[in-house]
């Protein structure tokens, strides 16, 4: 079944310790994103990738690092997550060949809270 | 700036009737637009999307439309069932190559 997992689901974690979560996709797909979705601010991009080893910075990067060294994973990392981290973050995915669809296929979303 | 945003935060509909989610858009340079949607719990889906050389799409039960002289998108939904209750949520391409910029969402509540 074509999916984008992310892990963990859900997570409660403290102000500065490390935390790391996971995405991978199994549909081959050039494109992965990172976004968070907060309580009247909708979906906001954080990162993105266009393929391995290339990533670049969405509209609220601050705190966050990503790395793609694989196609399939795109992993998210908090180095020292403080409470405004707290939020859905949600992992994404599309095929940057052939034409364009804009369709994005979504993880089932990853619920944060920092304490 | 640009930025997509929705009318109404919530729709309540009764089931069997026909629910109209609109959105307004800022930049008329964008060429694409998408419609997703949101069950609880669970990441957005696709709906449906449009370009911006059309004005009217049709899907199964849905059908989207593009009004480029008032920059406003509209998603209907006919016969509106208890399983489409979600948060629909429209998107848009400022231009080719661009990320998509995101609505608020609207939450469609259907009544039985």
């Amino acid at each position: 079944e074509a999916q984008v997992t992310q892990n963990p689901r859900y997570l409660i974690t403290v102000t500065g310790k490390k935390l790391t979560v996971t995405c991978s996709q199994n549909m081959n797909h050039e494109y992965m994103s990172w976004y968070r979705q907060d309580p009247g601010l909708g979906l906001r991009q954080i990162y993105y990738s266009m393929n391995v080893e290339v990533t670049d910075k969405g509209d609220v990067p601050e705190g966050y690092k990503v790395s793609r060294k694989e196609k399939r994973n795109f992993p998210l990392i908090l180095e020292s997550p403080s409470p405004n981290q707290t939020s859905l973050y949600f992992c994404a995915s599309r095929p940057l060949r052939g034409t364009f669809t804009g369709e994005l296929f979504f993880g089932e979303g990853s619920r944060l809270t920092v304490l | 700036g640009e930025s997509v945003g929705l009318h109404l935060p919530t729709l309540s509909v009764q089931e069997g009737d026909n629910s109209i989610i609109n959105c307004a858009y800022s930049n008329s340079a964008s060429d694409y637009f998408i419609w997703y949607k949101q069950e609880s719990g669970k990441g957005p889906q696709f709906i449906i999307d449009i370009r911006s050389n059309m004005d009217k799409r049709q899907g199964q039960r849905v059908t989207v439309l593009l009004n480029k002289t008032v920059k406003h998108l509209s998603l209907q939904i006919a016969a509106t069932q208890p399983g489409d209750s979600a948060v629909y949520f429209c998107a848009e391409r400022p231009y080719q190559g661009g990320k998509l910029i995101f609505g608020q969402g609207t939450e469609l509540s259907v009544k039985p």
